[in-house]
């Protein structure tokens, strides 16, 4: 069965510091992935996804990027936090040729 | 880009009764249409999803309509229970989008006994 990995699963961050968020993937192959953010008591927003490695497709310019180095790694990254970052991060997967999206845990971060 | 719109924002009822919970899109060529329940701190988790070609769908206490024409489509949930309260958003995708998913804004269910 797939199953769906992040960590770390919370953080708090100051201001102007770096930041590396890691998802994988298990038991799958070649996912669709997605980074999304859900600001306390908001919707999710989709920051970013990706269909195949090295492919990448931002959806809201900030200072936020994304990465996919192997099959099943999605990682996000920022060189500066912001105040503004601060939320939830999910990220999700989803077979090709299927519709369903799948969320992992989620990582909290506070950036202070 | 896409729009989903959702409402009510908050919706509380006493234990037994229905729930309805509607979300309106703004892209024709949308053709995926989910529903997620997110529990306090957690994950959102598809409770069930409908796909253009269907006007209707069951699961047990749970429902999802759509009507294409007036690009709208609702969650019905019958029987409610107090485990029922926690956040529950609409999404679509479709057309060419990769399965990205446009979420409303949510809707905090709240069931009291």
């Amino acid at each position: 069965s797939q199953t769906i990995h992040q960590w770390p699963a919370t953080l708090v961050q100051p201001v102007g510091s770096p930041l590396s968020l890691e998802c994988t993937v298990e038991g799958t192959s070649n996912p669709n992935l997605y980074w999304y953010r859900q600001a306390a008591g908001r919707g999710l927003q989709l920051l970013f996804y990706s269909v195949g490695i090295g492919q990448i497709s931002s959806e809201v310019p900030q200072n936020l990027s994304a990465s996919r180095p192997q099959d099943r790694q999605f990682i996000l990254s920022s060189k500066k936090l912001l105040l503004s970052d601060s939320g939830f991060y999910l990220c999700a997967w989803r077979s090709w040729g299927t519709d369903t999206q799948y969320f992992g845990p989620g990582t909290r971060l506070t950036v202070l | 880009g896409e729009n989903v719109e959702q409402h009510p924002s908050t919706l509380s009822v006493q234990e037994g009764d229905s729930a309805v919970i509607k979300c309106t899109y703004s892209d024709s060529a949308s053709n995926y249409f989910p529903w997620y329940k997110q529990e306090l701190g957690k994950r959102p988790q598809l409770i069930i999803d409908i796909r253009s070609n269907v006007g209707e769908k069951k699961d047990q206490r749970i429902a999802v309509t759509l009507n294409k024409t007036a690009k709208h489509f609702s969650l019905h949930i019958t029987e409610t229970q107090p485990e029922d309260s926690a956040v529950y958003f609409c999404a679509s995708a479709g057309g060419t989008s990769y399965g990205k998913l446009t979420f409303g804004q949510g809707t905090i269910l709240t069931v009291h006994p």
